[in-house]
């Protein structure tokens, strides 16, 4: 069966500070995508990554930077030097194998609020 | 513009009501989703429709039925509302399996 767990339910970091959020998946396909979505206080779904399995490089843009380990089946976010606007919800989510084309596979968040 | 539109942003309503939440894209995309959002459940997928004429139940359909009036074009019922339908919801759309893209959500208060 196809999960995602993201096992931090919620952090609390000051301003400036680095913060990374731990996603940990399990599939049987051999290929696949990985996503990153934020959800702010604002209730909006932002789409942030899509990682395809294939590519292990690390993965940066400004202050956020992903990196995939398929050997640990881990897909883990980092914000650098966080700011109040990261405060949010973000998700990490798993695509429907070949055979179950439906629907994404979510875990159920991590909520990240950032203090001034 | 935004390129997944929901109307209504909010709706307060009375149970045993008929509500309909509508959702409109310009992406062109052929995929569309609706998901409803609850407080520590996470989302969970209602209905999805590949195309115009293919239209699937997805997790929790029970009391929701959907039209897909044109590519574009993706609405949302509830025949007769009930408190526990109250959620966040979200449309969302997608060419094929690749990355899904939701519109700001619909916050649905039934009381």
């Amino acid at each position: 069966a196809q999960k995602v767990t993201q096992a931090q339910t919620e952090i609390s970091v000051v301003e400036k500070e680095d913060v990374t959020l731990d996603c940990v998946y399990e599939t049987r396909d051999t290929t696949y995508y990985l996503f990153w979505y934020k959800q702010p206080p604002s209730g909006e779904l932002v789409f942030l990554i899509r990682r395809n399995s294939f590519d292990e490089q690390n993965e940066i843009s400004g202050r956020y930077s992903w990196n995939f380990q398929k050997s640990t089946s881990s897909f883990n976010f980092t914000i650098t030097a966080s700011q109040v606007v990261d405060s949010a919800v973000y998700f990490c989510a798993l695509p429907p194998n070949a055979g179950n084309n439906r629907k994404l596979i979510w875990g159920l968040g991590t909520s990240l609020g950032v203090n001034p | 513009d935004a390129d997944v539109t929901q109307t209504p942003r909010n709706r307060i309503t009375k149970t045993g009501k008929r509500i309909m939440l509508e959702c409109s894209q310009t992406k062109g995309h052929d995929r569309m989703y609706w998901y409803r959002q609850d407080p520590g459940l996470g989302l969970q997928l209602i209905y999805y429709s590949f195309d115009v004429k293919d239209i699937n139940k997805g997790e929790i359909s029970d009391g929701y039925s959907v039209s897909r009036q044109a590519q574009a074009k993706f609405s949302l019922s509830l025949e007769s509302a009930i408190p526990n339908q109250t959620a966040l919801y979200f449309c969302a759309t997608s060419q094929g399996p690749d990355t899904q893209y939701f519109g700001p959500g619909t916050r649905l208060t039934v009381l």
